[in-house]
């Protein structure tokens, strides 16, 4: 159980354009999904705590207008990267918080999108 | 919340135990002691998690001594497929952002 998706996997695209990342919890209900960044050979980077029906809080220094976060239902959160230019090219990682695992805090962790700006 | 400090990197041998410290002076009441395992290119894996004393699952211990300000992962008998960084991580229970810290680097050499 609690097995948290993404898609895409990778994703590559031209300078400028947007790019959609959904992050799916399979069999829970994620009522806080986080968004990371990751930098090749670097730790995780939080960017934003998204919850449910409400507006995603940003970490400081993340801009909200270029990364945009939906959490509109218990099972969906996502990640628009607007405009996108080469610097934001990373591996992208969105996590899950259930309110009924017995671990509390235990976030489960998406299988991560590479996104790579041309 | 509380600040985290670990080894960069350590290496081991295949059938060693392998034991991580992480350092966390500033730990609060409140907070709970979580390491997670991640590989290239992939999501972080939960590996343990405890408050106190020892806890022991089936991939690893963790020991906390009386005072919190440190905890210690213990991988038994590591593999080659053991390599991986792995992050200490301490926060509060009830959905409270995590932060990660730099990591360690274990890689296990035949």
């Amino acid at each position: 159980g609690a097995v948290v998706s993404q898609h895409p996997s990778w994703v590559i695209c031209k300078s400028g354009t947007s790019v959609k990342i959904e992050c799916r919890s399979l069999d829970f209900q994620a009522t806080t999904m986080f968004w990371y960044r990751q930098f090749p050979k670097q730790s995780l980077m939080l960017m934003a705590t998204s919850n449910e029906g409400s507006k995603a809080t940003y970490e400081q220094g993340v801009e909200k207008d270029k990364f945009l976060i939906n959490h509109a239902s218990l099972t969906l959160s996502t990640l628009t990267v607007t405009s996108a230019h080469p610097e934001d090219s990373s591996f992208y990682i969105c996590s899950a918080l259930s309110q009924d695992n017995p671990i509390y805090n235990e976030q489960f962790f998406g299988p991560g999108t590479r996104l790579t700006v041309l | 919340l509380a600040k985290t400090t670990q080894p960069i990197s350590m290496d081991s041998y295949e059938g060693q135990e392998v034991n991580i410290t992480c350092s966390h002076n500033n730990i609060a009441t409140n907070d709970y002691i979580t390491w997670y395992q991640q590989f290239p290119s992939q999501g972080p894996r939960f590996i343990i998690q405890g408050y106190k004393t020892k806890v022991t699952n089936e991939v690893a211990s963790l020991f906390i001594p009386a005072d919190r300000k440190s905890s210690t992962l213990s991988l038994p008998r590591v593999s080659l497929s053991d390599t991986a960084v792995y992050y200490c991580l301490v926060g509060p229970t009830g959905g409270f952002k995590t932060i990660f810290g730099a990591g360690t680097r274990l890689f296990v050499k035949a």
